[in-house]
């Protein structure tokens, strides 16, 4: 099946700083997701990326869709200890029907130093 | 405004019973998809739902689970005779129907129910 490898697993930093995690696929994706995880919640769309290429930001959070449709980005800037949580990238494999089939990496845990 | 609605936030079943799990999708939401994650897993699809028909449970262990979605009330997991392998979070999600053929619709996902199978 489809794998998605999320890096780094974990990162631990200082409020402030800027934050920088990618995913990569050893097949095209045709859209990208990241979500944030709370502890004890469901994931929460951050970003959505359908081209690649497209650089997309949202706030603090900017998220690339790599050239090659295996890859993508999503980094926080000037961190914030609310942006403590589990990230995931995620996305519908290029598969010419089922776009609604997720396919999630395993998660960067990140957790913000006051 | 509810969101997904998803109960009990907690299950705990000795090896043997069964698990149901609730669901009900955002207001105007006609599509329901199920995810399972293991610890420090991402999530894993399970099977793609409609009202009252199964449309993708690709992902779903042919044994002992079922999923249905009835005309009326809300999306049910079934898990029977539960083993300690089935100890995770379920997650539910909804979506509105397709409109554009090839993009992805976002779904927008429940709290989940941790299942812990003792």
């Amino acid at each position: 099946g489809q794998q998605l490898n999320q890096s780094p697993q974990s990162m631990f930093i200082q409020e402030g700083e800027d934050v920088s995690m990618n995913c990569t696929s050893s097949s095209i994706f045709n859209t990208w997701l990241w979500y944030k995880q709370d502890p004890g919640e469901g994931p929460v769309l951050l970003i959505a990326l359908y081209k690649a290429g497209e650089l997309t930001s949202n706030g603090r959070l900017t998220a690339q869709f790599g050239i090659t449709r295996k890859d993508s980005f999503l980094n926080i800037s000037a961190s914030i200890p609310s942006d403590v949580g589990i990230y995931f990238c995620a996305g519908p494999p290029y598969s010419g029907g089922s776009n609604y089939k997720l396919t999630f990496g395993k998660g960067t845990l990140l957790t913000v130093n006051p | 405004n509810a969101g997904v609605m998803q109960n009990p936030r907690h299950l705990v079943r000795r090896r043997g019973q069964e698990a149901r799990l609730r669901c009900s999708p955002m207001k105007g939401h006609s599509h329901v998809y199920w995810y399972r994650q293991l610890p420090e897993e991402g999530l894993k699809f399970m099977v793609y739902l409609q009202k009252e028909n199964i449309i993708d449970e690709s992902g779903m262990p042919k044994e002992r689970f079922s999923a249905e979605f009835p005309k009326e009330g809300p999306s049910i997991l079934r898990i029977q005779q539960v083993v300690r392998g089935d100890s995770a979070a379920y997650f539910c999600a909804s979506s509105h129907k397709y409109r554009r053929a090839g993009r992805y619709n976002e779904q927008f996902f429940g709290p989940g129910t941790r299942l812990t199978v003792l």
